[in-house]
């Protein structure tokens, strides 16, 4: 069965840390997809990165990067130098490919505060 | 560069009471689902469907119902509202894809409901 979870409920750090977000996932598909999505205190659900599972490569976008490790079905996110605008919840999710349904099972998510 | 528009954004029922939560994209994605979420919870799918005229339960169908009579649109109906139906809910969709990189999910800005 599809599981992700997110050990981390809470997360407080000030301004110019780094900081990283765990996800731990489990599926039985050799085919599968990895998501992290952002939900600033706005409400809207914002996309930040897509991983296959064919695809181990870690991925650096500005201050964000991804380690995706599958030998510990892991996909931990990390903020470098964290700024106050970063304070939202940080969701992990997974989705099966052959399924064919493409569902997506997200996990509990992770706040984040950011203090100045 | 509507994406997923999902009407109303706000809404407050009284128990018993019925309503209908619309959501449209302009993607012409196959896949569309229904989400909500909790206060301080993640996302639980409700019911998906993975093209016209086809759809299926999620983790918390009961007490919903929906229909997928074209590619667009996705409405969700709420027949008896309870006060554990008090929610946000989110509409999203995704475009089938067998591509090695996936492809995620495009999420609605949300629907605010209180059942009282």
């Amino acid at each position: 069965a599809q599981k992700v979870t997110q050990a981390q409920t809470e997360i407080s750090v000030v301004e110019k840390e780094d900081v990283t977000l765990d996800c731990v996932y489990e599926t039985r598909d050799t085919t599968y997809y990895l998501f992290w999505y952002k939900q600033p205190p706005s409400g809207e659900l914002v996309f930040l990165i897509r991983r296959n599972s064919f695809d181990e490569q870690n991925e650096i976008s500005g201050r964000y990067s991804w380690n995706f490790q599958k030998s510990t079905s892991s996909f931990n996110f990390t903020i470098t130098a964290s700024q106050v605008v970063d304070s939202a919840v940080y969701f992990c999710a997974l989705s099966e490919g052959f399924s064919g349904t493409y569902k997506y099972i997200f996990g509990t998510g992770t706040r984040l505060k950011v203090l100045a | 560069n509507a994406g997923v528009t999902q009407t109303p954004k706000f809404r407050i029922l009284k128990i018993g009471q019925s309503m209908t939560l619309q959501c449209t994209q302009d993607m012409n994605h196959n896949y569309m689902y229904w989400y909500r979420q909790d206060p301080g919870m993640g996302l639980k799918l409700i019911y998906y469907s993975v093209g016209a005229g086809i759809t299926d339960k999620g983790e918390v169908p009961n007490g919903y119902n929906v229909s997928r009579s074209t590619t667009e649109d996705f409405p969700l109906r709420l027949e008896l509202a309870a006060p554990s139906q008090t929610s946000v809910y989110f509409c999203a969709s995704s475009s089938y894809s067998l591509n090695p990189t996936g492809t995620e999910a495009f999420f609605g800005q949300g629907t605010r409901l209180t059942v009282v």
